[in-house]
């Protein structure tokens, strides 16, 4: 079945940093891939989309490009700010059929981020 | 603003007491799922439904059952409360192949 396998944190980086946080899947066919984000007190939200393979989903300054050959997803930003401290999940992929949709998402990434 | 909107947005319970958490949509999406998020364990599935009438058990179903009686709303119940089913609770709606929208989350305190 489809799965994710997300790196996990907690991570903490000083303003202006670069960021990654490593995301790898397996799925069958090619479903659209997507993260969220989770700020805190509040619950998630779609960050970023990506399609197809070497789809290149982009949304505030954050990247991932869906790699067929590698299977992976990975989030990256170049230049960090104290703002986006927040919780970072890579969903897991979904398609047709019914055990795809039990997927979960896991514990994502913290990302605190100091001035 | 049209989305997914769940209520109660906090309760708190004693122990055996039951209540039922209503998660509402008005974008005609098919699918929706509860969820828990606890401290250090990530957001769990808890159950989820496919379409109108139809639900199914997620990674921690037990304690709780679900009705989809209605395409736009999908209901959460706890039978008899206990305190280990403290948690935020997040339900969540998508069209296939579309990306999920969550609620604000409903959190839950029970004593």
């Amino acid at each position: 079945g489809n799965s994710v396998t997300q790196m996990e944190g907690p991570v903490t980086l000083s303003e202006e940093a670069f960021l990654t946080i490593n995301c790898t899947y397996t799925a069958t066919g090619y479903p659209s891939l997507f993260w969220y984000v989770q700020y805190p007190g509040e619950g998630l939200q779609l960050l970023l989309k990506a399609t197809k393979a070497d789809d290149k989903g982009s949304n505030k300054g954050f990247e991932a490009t869906y790699r067929k050959e590698t299977t992976s997803f990975h989030l990256e930003k170049g230049s960090v700010q104290v703002s986006d401290s927040a919780v970072y999940f890579c969903a897991p992929p979904r398609g047709s059929g019914g055990s795809n949709y039990k997927l979960t998402f896991g514990k994502g990434t913290l990302l605190t981020v100091n001035p | 603003n049209a989305g997914v909107t769940q209520t109660p947005k906090f309760r708190v319970l004693k122990t055996g007491q039951s209540m039922t958490l209503l998660c509402a949509q008005d974008m005609n999406h098919e699918y929706m799922y509860w969820y828990r998020q606890d401290p250090g364990m990530g957001l769990r599935l808890i159950h989820y439904s496919v379409g109108e009438g139809t639900t199914a058990k997620g990674e921690v179903p037990d304690g709780y059952n679900v009705s989809r009686l209605k395409k736009q709303n999908f209901l959460l119940g706890l039978e008899s409360a206990a305190p280990s089913q403290t948690s935020v609770y997040f339900c969540a709606t998508h069209r296939a192949g579309q990306p999920q929208h969550f609620g604000d989350g409903t959190r839950l305190s029970i004593l």
